[in-house]
């Protein structure tokens, strides 16, 4: 069955670096799309971004452009999350989540989620 | 960026009851491809979020067939035909035709 596991998170100070991971198994990850999404604390979702399933696009919602990078390792089935210059409005649970694509859809699947509290 | 309501914000509903949840949003969320890229998520307390409804009206496989989505353009809606213990939780639409993807307030569904 599908599976996402992040990983990574915890405390960071403002102005720090801190990269997440996911790892994704029971699916071909190579042919899929991937997505991080978050959550800050009591309140919704928020998209963060895309990569397309072979690193060839990406795109993120404005609040983190120039910060944070999403990347891929097809070989090791690993999606990755380079947040820097983080500010406490980075607190979050983060998820990832599969692009199902035309056919099946955005956010077919989710991770658990991984806790990142930016605070001094 | 799409300008998207979400309504209502809060659904108290006694059980057995329906329960029909609102997004509007302010462009057509009809792609060129001919889809429409508006899905429907529950998060249940203390969980991930789930997906229950894709492309407006697909039910993902396990979604119990009280659940059900409509619309086209720019209104959207999900109804439960008959509200039980397990919908507790928070529902959110979102937009996949425009940049950046985005998610509704939310609606919490509470039992009476």
């Amino acid at each position: 069955q599908v599976q996402l596991v992040e990983s990574g998170g915890g405390v960071v100070q403002p102005g720090r670096s801190l990269r997440l991971s996911c790892a994704a198994s029971g699916f071909n990850f190579s042919n899929y799309g991937m997505h991080w999404v978050r959550q800050a604390p009591g309140k919704g979702l928020e998209w963060v971004a895309i990569i397309w399933h072979d690193g060839s696009d990406k795109y993120y919602v404005d609040s983190v452009k120039g910060r944070f990078t999403i990347s891929r390792d097809n070989s090791k089935n690993t999606l990755y999350l380079q947040m820097n210059s983080l500010t406490a409005d980075d607190t979050a649970v983060y998820y990832c989540a599969r692009e199902g694509g035309a056919a099946g859809g955005s956010f077919d699947y989710w991770g658990q989620g991984i806790l990142v509290t930016v605070s001094s | 960026d799409v300008v998207m309501t979400q309504s209502p914000l809060s659904l108290p509903v006694t059980l057995g009851q329906p329960a029909s949840i609102s997004c509007r949003f302010s462009q057509s969320l009809a792609y060129r491809d001919g889809n429409t890229y508006l899905n429907w998520f529950q998060q249940r307390p203390g969980q991930s979020p789930r997906r229950l409804i894709y492309k407006v009206s697909n039910r993902d496989s396990g979604v119990p067939d009280r659940f059900s989505g409509s619309g086209s353009g720019t209104d959207f809606t999900l109804k439960i035909s008959r509200v039980e213990a397990e919908d507790v939780g928070v529902y959110y639409c979102m937009q996949g035709t425009h940049w950046p993807y985005t998610f509704g307030q939310g609606t919490k569904l509470e039992i009476k």
